[in-house]
């Protein structure tokens, strides 16, 4: 079964300082990966996914995330937050094309400091 | 506004009440979801149709009773429910050929059950 690790559950940076939110996965063949961005009081918005090709992927919002088989890891990054990027970002994985079923990990929560 | 509506947007009710949430997307889309999401906790599929037909249900209690009239809206009938029920409850779509590449989330239901 897939599954999905976010290790770290809230995370503090001031604002203009780089960013890197940690994800892990678990599945059995190619996944296809995804972030979401969720401001409070509001629903998912997709910031990138991953199907396949370049690893690196560039999302909105000046957010991109890097594809490392070897690790089993999906990182999003930014180089420079701003302090409407304070959120809960989801990493998730899904089961391939077509499929319609998504596993979210458990979230990290973002505080951006001035 | 992302194209996909929940209403309402807070709700509280009584463990004997029985009420019922909305959904609803013009975005021609096929499949609809609905999902848990609790503090603490990943998020949860709990039910999925395609072309208004039941697809998958994720071992929901019943006193959690979905509806699908047609493509474009999906409802959420309560009854009796428990207060460990409380929770944001997030409806998605997705055309039905490309599933979870392409969800839209609502900004959900948020849900306390006294």
């Amino acid at each position: 079964a897939q599954s999905v690790t976010q290790p770290d559950i809230h995370i503090t940076v001031s604002e203009g300082a780089s960013l890197e939110l940690r994800c892990n996965y678990s599945y059995g063949a190619t996944p296809y990966l995804f972030w979401y961005v969720q401001s409070p009081g509001q629903g998912l918005q997709l910031l990138l996914k991953y199907f396949s090709g370049d690893t690196l992927v560039q999302g909105i919002k000046g957010f991109e995330a890097e594809f490392k088989r070897s690790q089993s890891s999906f990182n999003l990054r930014k180089p420079s937050v701003h302090w409407s990027d304070a959120a809960e970002y989801f990493c998730a994985v899904g089961a391939g094309f077509g499929n319609e079923k998504l596993t979210f990990g458990t979230g990290t929560r973002l505080t951006i400091i001035p | 506004e992302t194209g996909v509506t929940q209403t309402p947007r807070h709700l509280v009710m009584g463990m004997t009440n029985k009420k019922s949430l909305k959904c609803e997307q013009h975005l021609g889309h096929n499949a609809m979801y609905w999902y848990k999401q609790s503090a603490k906790k990943p998020l949860e599929l709990m039910f999925v149709y395609n072309f208004k037909e039941q697809t998958e249900n994720n071992s929901v209690p019943s006193r959690f009773s979905p509806e699908c009239p047609n493509s474009s809206h999906l409802f959420l009938h309560l009854h009796t429910l428990q207060p460990e029920d409380s929770a944001l409850y997030l409806c998605a779509s997705s055309p039905y050929d490309r599933g979870a590449q392409s969800y839209t989330f609502g900004s959900g239901t948020r849900l306390t059950v006294v």
